[in-house]
């Protein structure tokens, strides 16, 4: 089955502690995604890639690292810089830019939680 | 700022009724749009997108498309208990900026 996997489902950080969340896709898709949704809230864009070795901040980048060395993993990494990290993480992935290309799909989401 | 607008709710309708979620949009240039439906704790699943002006249907959903106006809607006909969720449009705007999401409009089918 293609799709998306995000791990892991719930992650605990301690004040001052890094942490990373996996994104895997195997739909042999171009662009990849990170999301951050509050409660009550929408989707805010942290980081996207369009293509393996390059990314681009988004909205709400301070905080987070990312990486893509390889075409279908897209971490994310909350650097302790980030002082309100309590969330929902969501990545998604689309086959490209263009007309009907960039649609994208989700993964199910990573709960963080700071202890 | 390229921003899309939704009431955020929630938009209450009987079981069988049609529920009308609404969208604006501030770039005139936006050429694609996007309905997601997201349950409570899930992730967004994609309903229907839609790039031309007028009207597309797939089965009781119908994305409506306005250009002009700068304003899309989802239309769900038959409403259904199972329908309940927050709803989502998000549109890609000009020139080569990623996706850009409402709020959501939150949806309860009274049964």
């Amino acid at each position: 089955d293609g799709g998306i996997t995000q791990s892991p489902k719930y992650l605990f950080r301690k004040e001052g502690q890094n942490v990373t969340l996996s994104c895997e896709q195997n739909l042999n898709h171009d662009a990849m995604y990170w999301y951050r949704q509050d409660p009550g809230q929408g989707l805010r864009l942290i980081y996207y890639s369009q293509i393996v070795n390059d990314f681009q901040k988004g909205d709400i980048a301070e905080g987070y690292s990312v990486s893509r060395e390889k075409k279908e993993s897209f971490p994310l990494t909350v650097t302790s810089a980030q002082k309100n990290p309590t969330a929902f993480y969501l990545c998604a992935s689309s086959k490209n830019r263009g007309m009907g290309q960039e649609t994208q799909y989700f993964g199910p989401g990573t709960r963080l939680l700071v202890l | 700022q390229k921003e899309v607008e939704q009431n955020s709710g929630p938009l209450s309708v009987p079981e069988g009724a049609i529920a009308s979620l609404n969208c604006t949009y501030s770039d005139r240039g936006s050429q694609s749009f996007f309905w997601y439906r997201q349950y409570s704790g899930k992730s967004p699943e994609l309903i229907m997108f839609i790039y031309s002006n007028g009207d597309k249907e797939d089965g009781r959903f119908t994305a409506q498309l306005n250009k002009a106006s700068q304003y899309v809607s989802l239309l769900i006909r038959d409403s259904q208990p199972s329908d309940s969720a927050t709803y989502l449009c998000a549109v890609i705007p000009s020139g080569n900026t990623p996706l850009v999401f409402g709020k959501g409009t939150r949806l309860s089918v009274i049964a």
